[in-house]
């Protein structure tokens, strides 16, 4: 596609249920990566997908938090036994690999999911 | 573990006026990346800044890159209230590819 996409752009849970969240990355983008912004704050990494490799999971915030990518293309946040900090905006961004290609092309965020715990 | 700062959190500022945003990073990085976001929108980006002393303009912001104090500016000139947005510089961890670390960004308010 033209862009990131993300999908629900909005959704309402309530405490203690599993939410998923979808990433459709540009086509052609190998690394993925999902953010975490809450109301008002920065973006806060918590996970990247690097072609084939062993994802970098060193920011997820506890193991109620899990994301895959299947395929090397779309990828899936899931948190399980929702809390209401996880309420926030969660981005999704890909890019090429590579030095050079990141160089031109940049990091491409998508219009992000907003999460809401009731 | 790599932190970036910016500073001021919150601008307010007169049209027609000039400020400098200030980001700092702590630990050696040869990619420094300038987005901004509009409330209730994803992140668009502005500059990317390669090496020490790069500098980048466009319209009435100016970015620049001191890799030596791990600092970057951004300057907005002569504001106008369309430069109104949330302006986060962000850091590639690991040096030239890799995750994006961000700072808390700046809600810039410019008023007429």
């Amino acid at each position: 596609g033209a862009g990131v996409s993300q999908s629900p752009s909005n959704k309402v849970t309530e405490k203690g249920k599993d939410v998923e969240l979808r990433c459709d990355p540009i086509s052609g983008h190998t690394a993925l990566y999902w953010y975490r912004q809450s109301l008002g704050q920065g973006l806060e990494f918590l996970i990247y997908f690097q072609g084939n490799s062993a994802p970098d999971k060193s920011g997820l915030p506890s193991d109620r938090f899990s994301a895959e990518r299947t395929g090397g293309s779309v990828s899936t946040l899931t948190i399980q036994r929702t809390q209401q900090e996880d309420s926030a905006v969660y981005l999704c961004a890909s890019s090429y690999s590579g030095t050079a290609t990141i160089t031109i092309y940049g990091y491409t965020f998508g219009s992000g999911t907003r999460l809401t715990v009731v | 573990e790599l932190k970036v700062e910016q500073n001021p959190l919150f601008l307010s500022m007169q049209e027609g006026k000039n400020y400098t945003i200030y980001c700092n990073y702590s630990t050696t990085s040869d990619r420094l990346y300038w987005y901004r976001q509009d409330p209730g929108k994803s992140l668009e980006s502005l500059f990317v800044l390669l090496s020490n002393g790069a500098v980048k303009q466009e319209g009435r912001l100016m970015a620049s890159l001191d890799t030596k104090a791990r600092l970057s500016t951004l300057h907005i000139t002569a504001a106008v209230h369309d430069l109104s947005a949330t302006y986060f510089c962000a850091v590639v961890r690991g040096g030239s590819q890799g995750n994006l670390i961000f700072g808390k960004g700046t809600k810039l308010s410019v008023k007429p």
